[in-house]
């Protein structure tokens, strides 16, 4: 089945920097999505981004289809950024998801 | 428009214990999913429903878990008997049709969901 790569596993940043996070898939997908998983457990859609470039406040993201690839960019990050980010891609009907990024924004 | 819903949010049981777990999704959405993360891991697809129907339940562990969705609305997920692997995040998730074309049919759009824990 698909493979979904994501770098780098784990993140620390200072408030206020930025960050790029990566995501890799092993196929074409035409439904590629980011969410963000915080402390709590709640899983937010942040993007639906099967290809092209979207912007969403602070938050923005870029995939290449062709390539294979997506990236999550954070900037000017907030504590409340911190969590598990994920990359997941449509496969047969289902998402398959990366194992995702550990995000800890520190103040 | 109400989001996906999920009932209940913390569920604490001891091992051995029946859990029922219900997802409600967004209205209209034929395809319901439940996903989980157990601890530390990746999520991990558990099945999906078109409707009433089971399309895909490959992702189901073992036969502890029964997943029914009456009628092609809500859907409940039980586990019985609850084992201490079983702990994690349950998720469920719907959307629209899926040949449907744009980001409006292709979106996943998760609940909040229910977590496990089996002591």
């Amino acid at each position: 089945g698909i493979q979904v790569e994501q770098s780098p596993p784990d993140l620390i940043l200072q408030e206020g920097a930025n960050s790029t996070l990566r995501c890799n898939f092993s196929d074409s997908v035409n439904n590629l999505q980011w969410f963000h998983q915080n402390p709590w457990g709640q899983l937010i859609n942040l993007f639906y981004i099967p290809s092209g470039t979207k912007q969403n406040g602070r938050l923005s993201a870029t995939t290449v289809a062709t390539e294979r690839y997506s990236l999550l960019y954070i900037s000017s990050s907030q504590t409340t950024d911190s969590g598990v980010y994920f990359c997941a891609v449509r496969s047969r009907g289902k998402l398959v998801f990366g194992a995702g990024t550990i995000l800890r924004v520190k103040s | 428009e109400a989001g996906v819903t999920q009932f209940p949010s913390h569920s604490v049981i001891e091992k051995g214990q029946t859990v029922t777990l219900r997802c409600d999704p967004i209205s209209g959405h034929d395809n319901l999913y439940w996903y989980r993360r157990v601890m530390g891991k990746e999520i991990k697809f558990l099945l999906h429903f078109v409707k009433e129907s089971k399309q895909d339940e490959s992702g189901m562990p073992n036969n502890r878990f029964l997943a029914e969705r009456t009628g092609g609305t809500y859907s409940t997920l039980k586990v019985q008997p609850a084992e201490l692997e079983d702990s994690g995040v349950y998720f469920c998730a719907s959307s629209r049709t899926l040949w449907e074309r744009g980001s409006s049919g292709n979106t996943i759009y998760f609940g909040e969901g229910s977590w496990l824990t089996v002591v």
